[in-house]
């Protein structure tokens, strides 16, 4: 299964929004409700933001919003701050006891 | 507090077997899915395999399966990622992390170890 295409970069200024895309197939992103996004900063583990497109687990702040439109699935940060600039990777289920992770973006804080 | 806890840097060479371990505690560990991800050095992340620990089924992604094998002792709440001939292609980051829901196995990872960087090199 290939992975789940991403831009490789986006950037903002500080109070800026910003969307990156994570563009599937009908038999991932399109078929299932179960998309997830990840934040990895260098060094560190990735940690759950957002699951099941748009949900989000406890502690991590309204910032971050997830939505998806057929095969593509959107994550938007709005209100930048420096502490947001990290890797993000999208997630989904694939069907067939397999799932998929993104090419990953990386975002700047100018 | 919900953790898991992998085994320490490996340094290994090409052929050398390997097994490394991911400890959970503050849950029920049977009642959780577990997948491993693989993160080769400036690379993306990759989904490998999940199991389930309550009775050790598994599913692997096509491209690992035959290479790797994963297993889990509930005894001890520890899951297992190993290999049998490692390669230098092999050398990356391995993650282990938990599935979010309870009982599934189709959803979101929440709670991930803090990774095993395996080093594969004559």
């Amino acid at each position: 299964q290939s992975a789940l295409t991403q831009p490789p970069s986006a950037s903002g200024s500080p109070g800026q929004s910003v969307t990156i895309s994570c563009t599937g197939t009908s038999s991932d992103i399109g078929r299932y409700e179960y998309v997830s996004w990840y934040q990895q900063h260098p060094g560190k583990a990735p940690k759950l933001i957002i699951y099941e497109v748009n949900e989000r687990p406890s502690g991590v702040p309204d910032r971050f919003s997830g939505s998806k439109s057929g095969n593509t699935a959107s994550l938007t940060v709005s209100g930048l701050q420096a502490e947001d600039e990290a890797d993000y990777y999208c997630n989904s289920y694939g069907g067939s006891n397999n799932f998929v992770f993104g090419t990953g973006t990386k975002i700047t804080v100018l | 507090e919900v953790q898991l806890v992998q085994s320490g840097a490996e340094v290994k060479e090409p052929g050398e077997s390997l097994r490394i371990s991911c400890t959970s505690s503050g849950y029920s560990f049977t009642n959780y899915w577990i997948t491993w991800v693989r993160q080769m050095p400036g690379e993306r992340l990759e989904w490998m395999a999940r199991i389930d620990p309550t009775d050790s089924y598994i599913n692997y992604n096509p491209s690992f399966r035959g290479h790797v094998t994963v297993s889990a002792d509930k005894s001890i709440s520890t899951a297992y990622l190993q290999w049998s001939s490692l390669k230098a292609s092999d050398t990356a980051i391995y993650y282990c992390a938990k599935h979010r829901l309870q009982g599934r196995g189709i959803d979101a990872f929440d709670i991930w170890g803090q990774g095993t960087m395996v080093t594969v090199s004559s």
